[in-house]
């Protein structure tokens, strides 16, 4: 039972536009959300983070927004970059983030030059 | 701090023998985690520490699979006997329990081969 799903497995995106990943889950006890970063041969490194208090959190060229009531959340990176490239984990967690993680299949983004 | 440490990055071992896979969790993190990453599944969870006691292990595939913590510093995953669909990258993860909105550091993970 996959509580956190991304439907993408890939997208490709022209540097300089946007990018947007999708996120969905629905476990409503959820209320602490996260994406990670992944590089070929690395772990995953934290990006940016969510608390279901808000709706909208943002840092630098990442965003990431939040719908409670359609159990989703996308993150956002404009411009994109080549660097952008890789595979991107939406997680989520309970207790606000005092809970364990949970990930979704990951989304590999490409940045076209 | 040098971060989560996990060793070999790399094993590649013949169905039937046993694996063990180490992890050294970033000083003063008192949570670690194991997870596996697969093409199908993503990031699977298989079992969680606090404060060296675990706490989940629901993830754990099945019977084969064992994990410890025996201090604050150092944990294993050991698989036996290891099946080629035990193939997989292994990660290990620390953070601060009880310290909301915390997240979690990966090491660079074990890639398992089993043959």
């Amino acid at each position: 039972d996959q509580q956190v799903k991304q439907n993408s497995p890939s997208l490709s995106v022209q540097e300089g536009r946007i990018s947007i990943l999708n996120c969905d889950y629905t476990n409503s006890m959820f209320d602490y959300f996260l994406w990670y970063k992944k590089y070929p041969a690395e772990g995953p490194t934290f990006l940016i983070s969510i608390s279901s208090i808000k709706d909208k959190n943002e840092d630098g060229r990442f965003t990431v927004f939040l719908n409670k009531s359609a159990k989703h959340l996308s993150l956002h990176i404009v411009p994109s970059q080549p660097g952008d490239s890789a595979v991107y984990f939406c997680a989520a967690s309970a207790n606000f983030g005092n809970e364990k993680l949970t990930f979704g299949t990951g989304t590999r983004l490409t940045i076209i030059p | 701090d040098a971060g989560v440490i996990q060793s070999p990055r790399h094993e590649v071992t013949e169905m039937g023998q046993e694996v063990t896979l180490r992890c050294k969790p970033i000083s003063g993190h008192n949570s670690l985690f194991w997870y596996r990453q697969t093409m199908m599944r993503g990031l699977e969870l298989l079992i969680y520490f606090n404060n060296n006691v675990p706490i989940d292990d629901s993830g754990m595939p099945e019977d084969r699979f064992s994990a410890k913590m025996p201090n604050a510093s150092f944990s294993t995953l050991k698989i036996q006997p290891s099946e080629p669909r035990d193939s997989a990258v292994y990660f290990c993860a620390s953070s601060s329990w009880g310290t909301a909105n915390t997240e979690a550091f990966f090491g660079q993970g074990t890639r398992l081969t089993v043959v």
